[in-house]
């Protein structure tokens, strides 16, 4: 399996705060995405980051990517009660296709 | 909410039975993938369809076989069902062009559980 690893596993914060996660993939990818997910229900994407890039912003989100690391982390600044649910890094590797290889999931619990 | 859709929401099913789960794509998109996701663990690539045709396969055995139809909608069948294979089955849809590869939009997802 290529499956990468996420770090933490979880975490705990109070709402206001901002939430780091990070992602270590283990091949070259042609994209990286970030997921989220309520409950053990459908994922919902939330930012996509191609193998050139290095920042993405989308609203509260803040992507970084490090090839050279082969890791990426998302930042949620401001975090409300609303973004607790578990988050998922997804990538796209070169000779895949569109197929996801998701790594292992960080569980983001955010306390009023 | 994205415009994929699965059905059933949970089955139960017993051991050495057969089933088939059922995914409605977004309009507008010729690609279907699915998705087994254990309960914990980030999902994991079965197999996609584009075009009617197999374009890729996890490590899965044969027993996990699928199709696409020509509205794009597309079935996961799975025979001979063993206790592991209780877990979420997500289907993404997308559209794949000629070298694109854009984002994939998920269903809620199936919920099996194998007694």
């Amino acid at each position: 399996s290529q499956q990468g690893e996420e770090d933490p596993q979880a975490l705990s914060i109070q709402e206001g705060e901002n939430a780091t996660m990070n992602c270590s993939y283990k091949t070259s990818i042609n994209n990286l995405q970030w997921y989220r997910q309520n409950s053990g229900r459908g994922l919902v994407h939330l930012i996509l980051i191609r193998s050139n890039e290095r920042e993405k912003h989308s609203g509260r989100l803040r992507v970084t990517l490090d090839t050279s690391k082969k890791s990426s982390s998302l930042l949620i600044t401001a975090s409300r009660a609303a973004d607790t649910a578990s988050y998922f890094c997804a990538t796209t590797f070169t000779g895949g296709g569109n197929k996801l290889t998701f790594g292992t999931g960080t569980q983001l619990k955010v306390e009023l | 909410e994205t415009g994929v859709t699965q059905s059933p929401t949970h089955l139960i099913k017993t051991r050495g039975q057969q089933v088939t789960l059922r995914c409605s794509s977004q309009s507008g998109h010729n690609t279907v993938s699915w998705y087994q996701q254990a309960l914990g663990q980030g999902p994991q690539f079965i197999f996609q369809y584009y075009r009617e045709e197999e374009n890729g396969r996890g490590n899965f055995p044969p027993r996990f076989s699928g199709l696409q139809f020509p509205n794009y909608s597309s079935e996961l069948n799975v025979n001979a069902l063993e206790l592991d294979d209780s877990a979420l089955y997500l289907c993404a849809s997308s559209y794949s062009g000629s070298r694109s590869y854009n984002e994939q939009f998920f269903g809620p997802g199936t919920r099996l559980t194998v007694l």
